[in-house]
C-alpha cells in the first residue's frame, strides 16, 4: 500500500484480556518496528524486525508482550493479560533498507484498558 | 540507558516569526539524527535528518543544525505558520545499531 497501516485505530479492552495490534508495512519494505507512545510522552523503542527475524526485543516491557512477523509482511503485537498501563498509542513503522531510507510511521493504534 | 532529551516542553510563536526547537543528546557515538512533526492523532511524520559528519542541513523552510561538539541539535523553522503546530521529536540512531531513540518532544504553538 502507500503507507504503513495499522489495525485497529482504536481498541478498547478489559484488563486482563489479550488483544492482537497488527502493522501492514510498506510493499518490499524489510525493517519493521514497533513502539509505544504514552499520553505526553515520546516514542518508547519495543522491538525491531528484519524480515521476519527480530534482532532487537530489548524494548518488550515483560513476557506479556510478544511480536511475529510473518512472509516478511504483516507484523502482529500481541499483549498477554492487558494491565492499565498497557495504555498507549502503540506505533509501528517500516524502512527500505539502510537508514538513509527512513522510517515511515503508521497512525498508530491507541490502546485502552479498562 | 542513553537517551535524548529536550529543553523546552512547549514552544509559543507568533505567525510568521522563526521557531528555534531544541534538543541535546548524551550519547557521542550517534551518528544519525532526524526530526519528526506529529500532529494529533497521526504518527511522527519525517521533516529532516543529517549525519553526523555534517553540521548543517537545509530543506524548505527548515533548518538542522548539529554542533557534535556540545551535543546538541536544534531545528528552524522559517516564517511559522499554524500548520507548524505539532508536537516535534528529535531522534538518534547510535553508531551501529538500527533503532531510532526518541526524545520527549516539544510542543510547537502557533498564534496568529
Amino acid at each position: 500500500g502507500a503507507g504503513v497501516s495499522q489495525s485497529p485505530s482504536n481498541k478498547v479492552t478489559e484488563k486482563g484480556k489479550d488483544v492482537e495490534l497488527r502493522c501492514d508495512p510498506i510493499s518490499g519494505h524489510t525493517a519493521l518496528y514497533w513502539y509505544r507512545q504514552s499520553l505526553g510522552q515520546g516514542l518508547e523503542f519495543l522491538i525491531y524486525f528484519q524480515g521476519n527475524s527480530a534482532p532487537d526485543k530489548s524494548g518488550l516491557p515483560s513476557d506479556r508482550f510478544s511480536a511475529e512477523r510473518t512472509g516478511g509482511s504483516v507484523s502482529t503485537l500481541t499483549i498477554q493479560r492487558t494491565q492499565q498501563e498497557d495504555s498507549a498509542v502503540y506505533l509501528c513503522a517500516s524502512r527500505l533498507g539502510g537508514i538513509a531510507y527512513g522510517y515511515t510511521f503508521g497512525s498508530g493504534t491507541r490502546l485502552t484498558v479498562v | 540507558g542513553e537517551s535524548v532529551g529536550l529543553h523546552l516542553p512547549t514552544l509559543s510563536v507568533q505567525e510568521g516569526d522563526n521557531s528555534i526547537i531544541n534538543c541535546a543528546y548524551s550519547n557521542s557515538a550517534s551518528d544519525y539524527f532526524i526530526w519528526y512533526k506529529q500532529e494529533s492523532g497521526k504518527g511522527p511524520q519525517f521533516i529532516i535528518d543529517i549525519r553526523s559528519n555534517m553540521d548543517k542541513r537545509q530543506g524548505q523552510r527548515v533548518t538542522v543544525l548539529l554542533n557534535k561538539t556540545v551535543k546538541h541539535l536544534s531545528l528552524q523553522i522559517a516564517a511559522t505558520q499554524p500548520g507548524d503546530s505539532a508536537v516535534y521529536f528529535c531522534a538518534e540512531i547510535w553508531d551501529n545499531t538500527d533503532k531510532l531513540i526518541f526524545g520527549t518532544g516539544t510542543r510547537l504553538q502557533v498564534f496568529p
